[in-house]
């Protein structure tokens, strides 16, 4: 069962492009993280976001949580070819003893 | 801080083997520690959930007779592929928490298995 929707799945800009990907549930977590993975690597946490309404700021990089906690996004300003990588999204329930569920992941390509 | 290392990083093993993964935290006891399996250009499944001294809980499909995860102490588990086939081929991949942040994982480099 896929809890997370992510979107785009796949997502070829230029350098200096912004872009956005999505993340969505019909459930409510108690965190969101956003990870970047590269090929052959595990994926290295960008940010978590605990509050509803939550904006935290890396860089260029800028990571809303929904007020219901059960959607967030990651906008990228000025995109550029080092943020190549595939990002993934990944929620926590309590419940579940804070296993995380991830998103499929939107696959980054910023050409130069 | 957070650091979680695999051992090993790639390995090739016949088919009918059985290989053995470490996943270690180096510098935080883990109280929690769960297993994923990515394939190719697709997200992480996760395999299991182990804590410290207790079974581990497996997710709906995975098989625990083949994969055995042992959680023996606060810094170390292992995963037992056993009686590997071909279609075990993948990225294994384990994450840790601590006692202190239980929403937060931290991830191994992950060890690519290829079975012959």
């Amino acid at each position: 069962t896929q809890l997370l929707e992510q979107s785009p799945q796949f997502l070829s800009i230029q350098e200096g492009e912004n872009l956005t990907v999505y993340c969505n549930s019909s459930s409510v977590f108690s965190s969101l993280q956003w990870y970047r993975q590269e090929p052959g690597e595990g994926p290295v946490l960008l940010v978590t976001v605990v509050t509803g309404g939550e904006v935290k700021k890396l860089k260029r990089l800028t990571f809303q949580f929904g007020d219901a906690r059960k959607d967030s996004s990651l906008h990228i300003t000025a995109a550029q070819p080092g943020d190549t990588g595939l990002y993934l999204c990944a929620g926590a329930r309590r419940n579940s003893g804070y296993a995380l569920n991830f998103g499929k992941g939107t696959s980054l390509l910023v050409t130069p | 801080g957070a650091v979680v290392s695999q051992h090993p990083s790639r390995v090739i093993c016949k088919s009918g083997t059985s290989v053995k993964i470490e996943c270690r935290s180096l510098d935080f006891q883990a109280t929690t520690m769960f297993w994923y399996r990515q394939f190719p250009k697709k997200s992480l499944m996760l395999m299991a959930t182990s804590n410290e001294g207790s079974k581990a809980t497996y997710e709906q499909g995975v098989e625990k007779d083949k994969f055995l995860i042992n959680h023996a102490s606060l810094t170390l588990s292992t995963l037992t592929v056993t009686s590997a086939h071909p279609e075990d081929s993948s990225f294994y991949i384990c994450s840790a928490t601590g006692p202190l942040s239980t929403d937060t994982q931290y991830f191994g480099p992950g060890t690519r298995l290829t079975v012959l």
